[in-house]
Order: C-alpha cells, then structure tokens, then sequence
C-alpha cells in the first residue's frame, strides 16, 4: 500500500514552459487535493476533486488546471510557468469530507517546483 | 484578520520541558480542528483531531475553547524526536467541500 504518490519529486523549469504533476492513491479515496505550500504563507489549496470527472477551484486556482479521469490519479497542470509558481506542491486525498475520522487526508512527498 | 492564526515561534526547548501551541480560528462556523505535524521537507501528517471536550493521546493533549475560537496543543516530555513544525487546521463544512484551512505553523526544536 504506497498511500499517495507524487511525480516527479523535482522539477525546474523556464518561464512559459508547461508541465504536468501526477498524484496517484491506492487508498480507493473519493477525494482529492492539490496544495502548494510557500515560506511564510502556510498551505493553500489550489484545486480539488469530489470524484472521478469533478473537479473545482480551491483558494488559488489561477494559472493551473487539473483533470480527473481515473479515481485514482489527480493531475495538476501548469500550461504556461511563471516565478511566482516557484514552490512546494502536495497532493492530499481523504475518503470523504462530511465529518469523522473518514475525512483525514493523507498527503503525498511533495513536488519541489522551480520557474525560472 | 488571517482564518487560522498560530504563535509565530520558533520554540526551543529542553529535553524533558512541557511545550504549548495556541492557535485562534476566525470563521465561527468552523466545525473541524486538527493539529498536524510537519518535518522538514516532508509532508504534513495528522497528529491527532481536537474534540470539543479535549483529547489525549500519549504525551500529546489537546483543547478546543468555541466560545474563544481557540485551540491548544499541550506536549509532555518533550523528545528529540517531536522536534517539527505544527500546523493548526480547520475545517469548514459546505461551500468549498473538503476545505482544511491551515495555519501557517509553528516550529518546535528540541534540544538535548
């Protein structure tokens, strides 16, 4: 049972080139989440999923976008870096959001992202 | 005003030492509370949820205070190995499902 996987771990890029962010669980979670994390700005939520084939903003959405085919897999996508996407991304998903101990997420190692 | 608000820290302390996190939350609304922790370059995990009547778990304790909007993190014996930072989470139900809002932490650094 590997929880929830990111790919890559590392990744640099240009400004104005694209990429692709990979979360997979094998926890057959209905829910998922993609976070970033910045010094001093604690974690905020970028986008997340209710299930497969929905998807919905989070706190800060501009400049990515997400698609959930598989139940199993969220991918963030940024179509166009630019510095300020410069940070930590994690993936998080939970069985459900309605109350209980169901709702806890489980996080992913984390995607270190550099734009330069 | 921030939604979730923590002591700034660092904190540094002793082996041994009794160490405490405070934390206030905005929305009072907000109907989840958690404490989670973070280590360096990894990624947060549940330490434990926070009851309305407060929980225990080991050397860990936690309080919620609705009335104040305030939530407490109490650590006993502090280890080498508690040394992390601690993130204040809530939770607000409907509107924005799956929600967690998370403080931006404090950092506790165990001496020997």
């Amino acid at each position: 049972n590997a929880g929830v996987t990111q790919t890559p771990k590392f990744r640099v890029l240009k400004t104005g080139q694209s990429m692709t962010l990979l979360c997979a669980q094998d926890m057959n979670h209905e829910y998922m989440y993609w976070y970033r994390q910045d010094p001093g700005m604690g974690l905020r939520l970028i986008h997340y999923s209710v299930g497969e084939g929905t998807t919905a903003k989070g706190e800060v959405p501009d400049g990515y976008n997400v698609s959930r085919l598989k139940k199993q897999n969220f991918l963030l996508g940024l179509e166009s870096a630019a510095p300020s996407q410069t940070s930590v991304y994690f993936c998080a998903s939970s069985y459900s959001s309605s109350g209980g101990i169901r709702d806890t997420q489980y996080f992913g190692p984390g995607t270190r992202l550099t734009v330069l | 005003r921030k939604e979730v608000e923590q002591d700034p820290g660092p904190f540094n302390v002793p082996e041994g030492a009794t160490v405490a996190f405070n934390c206030t939350y905005s929305n009072s609304a907000s109907q989840s509370f958690f404490w989670y922790r973070q280590d360096c370059r990894k990624e947060p995990k549940l330490l434990m949820s926070v009851y309305s009547s407060g929980n225990e778990d080991g050397r860990f304790t936690a309080q919620l205070n609705r009335a104040s909007q305030y939530i407490s993190l109490l650590i006993r014996d502090s280890k080498l190995s508690d040394s992390a930072t601690y993130l204040c989470v809530v939770r607000n139900y409907g509107g924005s499902q799956g929600n967690l809002i998370f403080g931006k932490g404090t950092k506790l650094s165990v001496k020997p």
